[in-house]
């Protein structure tokens, strides 16, 4: 079954400092993929999704994330975080022909103002 | 325009009591899913309805979960007799698909539910 990897579950930084996420997905196939973010007390939300084109993807808040199919990764950086980017960060992955939306466990991030 | 809406957002009751979720989704969206959230993990899909189709409800424990979408708009979760185990997050979430695959779902806020 199609699964998807993130590492260092819990993240604690300063503001300003970079922020990159790692995510790894299992299918070798066609993929969508997604980053997903869930801020303190409210629901999840999209925040930057990849199809196909330019491997390099641009979310909102300044937030992006770069495809390396050789890699089966889908990391999610942002140069410079804010105190209000604490929040739980979940990589999602959809495979050709099956709509079934895979989450990772989830990265619990917590930036230090 | 109003999210995914769902009810109760917390629960609490005894072992081998049922319980039931409400959702409501973004008017309009034709596909609904149900995700279970355990402590500490991503969300997983219990089912996913295209109108009132359940189109993928093989991770839905059928000896005592169930849910319902009539009339293809909202719908109900239900566990009967709750155990222990199902203390978790029940998320509702909604996408329109329109016949292409997106993959961006709405989410609800989710019911937490704690089983004593």
């Amino acid at each position: 079954a199609q699964s998807v990897s993130q590492h260092n579950h819990h993240v604690i930084l300063s503001e300003a400092a970079s922020l990159e996420l790692g995510c790894n997905y299992s299918y070798g196939g066609t993929v969508n993929l997604f980053w997903y973010v869930q801020y303190p007390g409210q629901h999840l939300q999209l925040l930057l999704k990849y199809f196909s084109g330019d491997p390099l993807v641009k979310g909102i808040k300044g937030f992006e994330a770069e495809f390396i199919k050789s890699k089966f990764s889908f990391n999610l950086r942002k140069p410079s975080v804010q105190w209000s980017d604490t929040a739980e960060y979940f990589c999602a992955s959809t495979s050709y022909g099956n709509n079934r939306l895979a989450f990772g466990k989830g990265n619990q991030v917590v930036v230090i103002p | 325009e109003a999210g995914v809406v769902q009810s109760p957002r917390y629960k609490i009751i005894e072992k081998k009591q049922p319980v039931a979720f409400w959702c409501n989704p973004i008017s309009g969206h034709n596909t609904l899913y149900w995700y279970l959230q355990n402590l500490g993990q991503g969300p997983e899909l219990l089912i996913r309805y295209e109108n009132e189709e359940a189109v993928d409800d093989s991770q839905l424990p059928k000896d005592r979960f169930s849910a319902e979408r009539l009339k293809g708009v909202d719908s109900t979760l239900k566990i009967q007799p709750a155990e222990l185990g199902d203390s978790a997050v029940y998320l509702c979430a909604s996408s329109l698909e329109n016949g292409k695959r997106t993959g961006e779902l709405f989410f609800g806020e989710g019911s937490r539910l704690t089983v004593l």
